[in-house]
């Protein structure tokens, strides 16, 4: 069935590092996919989305493109901080209109 | 407006008790879900509204679970006879049925300990 399979953490970086936490998606169709995150103590929020096939989404120096070739939906950031540490979820939106989300990456960077 | 609020933050309950949990969603937005969260998983959807009706449950909501909204603006979640693996996050989100941002606003959620 549809799922969506994410890079298992946890993830520990240096401030400054290239990140990349890998996404993968099934699904019939081209589903709308998204990037939230969750920092300590905090909600979910969205961190970025993109609807169609070759968008790239983008938010606080984070990049995500949806590439159906590979149905793959990786997230990237070229130089993380501190404050980015948190869980990462990457998820898909469902034809019912709720999204499916992959298990999360904690990403902790240190100093 | 300050976001999708949900009350109480925690609540610790008795194996068998029942408990109702509060969403309120951000008041232009007419679609309003409900998820679960346990330890290292992501949220899993439970119960979708639209307005006052629910559109949408998923197999998780078994028939000790039951959701209402019933003037279309806050909801309430209760759980009947918890139980051990009832302990979770209960999260709620809200949308708009604006087809240019569909973006699911989550509030910061109910967790639960069933003792």
């Amino acid at each position: 069935g549809d799922s969506v399979t994410q890079m298992e953490g946890p993830v520990t970086l240096s401030e400054e590092a290239f990140l990349t936490i890998n996404c993968t998606y099934t699904a019939t169709g081209y589903p709308s996919l998204f990037w939230y995150v969750q920092y300590p103590g905090e909600g979910l929020q969205l961190l970025l989305k993109a609807t169609k096939a070759d968008d790239k989404g983008s938010n606080k120096g984070f990049e995500a493109t949806y590439r159906k070739e590979t149905t793959s939906f990786h997230l990237e950031k070229g130089s993380v901080q501190v404050s980015d540490s948190a869980v990462y979820f990457c998820a898909r939106r469902t034809g019912a209109n709720n999204l499916f989300f992959g298990t999360g990456t904690r990403l902790t960077v240190i100093p | 407006d300050t976001g999708v609020s949900q009350n109480p933050r925690h609540k610790i309950t008795k194996r068998g008790q029942n408990v109702t949990f509060r969403c309120d969603p951000i008041s232009e937005h007419n679609r309003l879900y409900w998820y679960r969260q346990t330890l290292g998983q992501g949220p899993e959807f439970l119960t979708y509204f639209q307005n006052e009706a629910q559109l949408e449950k998923s197999r998780l909501l078994s028939d000790r679970f039951s959701a209402e909204r019933p003037k279309g603006s806050f909801s309430t979640l209760e759980i009947q006879r918890t139980e051990q693996g009832d302990s979770a996050m209960y999260l709620c989100a809200s949308s708009s049925r604006d087809r240019r941002n569909t973006e699911a606003f989550f509030g910061q959620g109910t967790r639960l300990t069933v003792v």
